[in-house]
């Protein structure tokens, strides 16, 4: 099976813009989360998506939002970007029954994102 | 609400050398993960612990949940250096329906001296 795919890779934004990331899942899971890594900060939760329904999300401003497709592709938007945006944004992909836990988070390869 | 805390932040290892990273919880979880990443790479998932005193090996690296759930450790023997880079435990972000939302802590990163 393909692995979890993001784009893009890389991004350069200037403050005040704003940024869609993608995520493509890997075939038949259904969650797709998202996850900021910073050095200071570490990998915070941002939200996760289940069949189209965001189920949980993190500590993040509303400046931080998402959607999820009926293919189980997902996006997060980030708008009027700010310099503490600048970050690695991964995507992880599980399997997951409704209602029931799942396993192991299959993890993208992220999107570095820069805000100048 | 819970955190996840680990132990030691930075843990510099010579080659054939054993060492552990610790993971706390402050409350009690119904799981723990255990997730690597690689310098510049994503984090890969290593294993979950579900019962309560359970030890899992894979290798040179045994894996335990502490009896009362809340805390949890990495043991590697013989290190190598394909064992560079940073180990994260991770823990369910919720009570209910939290099943995608992880607590990450803030990860060991192991560096290999040959």
């Amino acid at each position: 099976k393909a692995g979890v795919t993001q784009t893009p890779r890389y991004l350069i934004k200037t403050r005040g813009q704003q940024v869609t990331l993608s995520c493509s899942p890997i075939s038949g899971h259904r969650s797709v989360s998202w996850y900021q890594q910073t050095p200071g900060q570490g990998l915070q939760f941002l939200f996760e998506y289940f069949s189209e329904t965001q189920r949980n999300k993190g500590n993040f401003p509303g400046r931080f939002s998402g959607r999820q497709f009926s293919n189980s592709r997902s996006e997060m938007n980030v708008s009027t970007l700010e310099l503490g945006d600048s970050a690695l944004y991964l995507c992880a992909s599980s399997f997951r029954l409704a209602g029931g836990p799942h396993n192991e988070q299959f993890f993208g390869p992220g999107t570095r994102l820069t805000v100048l | 609400g819970q955190q996840v805390m680990q132990i030691p932040q930075y843990q510099h290892v010579q080659e054939g050398e054993d060492f552990t990273t610790y993971c706390n919880s402050s409350t009690t979880l119904s799981n723990i993960q255990w997730y690597k990443q690689r310098p510049g790479g994503h984090p890969v998932f290593l294993i979950q612990l579900v019962k309560s005193g359970e030890v899992k090996k894979q290798k040179r690296l045994t894996f335990q949940f502490g009896e009362a759930k809340k805390n949890s450790s990495l043991h590697i023997t013989a290190t190598q250096t394909t064992d560079v880079g940073t180990y994260f435990c991770a823990g369910p972000g919720g009570v209910t329906d939290s099943w995608g939302k992880l607590q990450f802590g803030a990860g060991t990163q192991v560096v290999v001296t040959p």
